[in-house]
């Protein structure tokens, strides 16, 4: 079946410790973008790529890191210079030529700061 | 900046009772209105809106675009207890390059009480 697959679930992460949240899809997707959420605060772009070896920054992407070295995966580093991780991060693709049908999401990681 | 607000953010009723979700928005440039419905993980996709007025249904849920207002609501009948989640809408708006992304509301959490 083809799908997003995030892992892990859940994560903890000690003060000052980069950690690096993977994001496979075996969609052919060209199209695939990371999104944060905290309670209240819907969906935030953190950075978006097109195109292998092509990325963009999004709304808030201060204190993360992404490569696109493979259409398939589109890992997200949160670094030590974000200071609030704490969050679910949802990780999203999109098949050209559909519209907004096209979007399809991952079931997200949960990453907490201890 | 583009801006999706949805209203009311949280909302409590009792099974059977009917509810209108509103979701309004400013975005540069247009492509279609989406709704979601979240149930602590990945978003599931209810509606995509593109044209004005024209009534999209689905069981006990519709919704409907006015693209002059620059509006669009959610209507749920018969409310189930299945039906408690956050509900999600969001605008596909172009981004630099071609590609599109979608800008979020902050959800409205609906409960549903038996």
């Amino acid at each position: 079946d083809g799908g997003i697959t995030q892992s892990p679930k859940y994560l903890f992460r000690k003060e000052g410790q980069n950690v690096t949240l993977s994001c496979e899809q075996n969609l052919n997707h060209d199209a695939m973008y990371w999104y944060r959420q905290d309670p209240g605060q819907g969906l935030r772009l953190i950075y978006y790529s097109q195109i292998v070896n092509d990325f963009q920054k999004g709304d808030i992407a201060e204190g993360y890191s992404v490569s696109r070295e493979k259409k398939e995966s589109f890992p997200l580093t949160v670094t030590s210079a974000q200071k609030n991780p704490t969050a679910f991060y949802l990780c999203a693709s999109k098949r050209s030529g559909q519209g907004g049908y096209g979007y399809t999401f991952g079931s997200g990681t949960r990453l907490t700061v201890v | 900046e583009d801006k999706v607000v949805q209203s009311p953010l949280s909302l409590v009723v009792h099974e059977g009772d009917t509810v209108t979700l509103n979701c309004s928005y400013e975005v540069t440039n247009f492509r279609s209105l989406l709704w979601y419905k979240q149930e602590k993980k990945a978003p599931t996709f209810l509606f995509m809106l593109t044209s004005s007025g024209i009534e999209k249904k689905s069981g006990r849920l519709s919704s409907i675009l006015d693209k002059k207002e620059l509006f669009s609501i959610l209507n749920i009948t018969a409310t189930q207890t299945g039906d408690s989640a956050v509900y999600l809408c969001a605008v596909e708006s172009d981004l630099w390059g071609g590609s599109e992304k979608l800008v979020f509301g902050k959800g409205t959490k609906l409960t549903v009480n038996p």
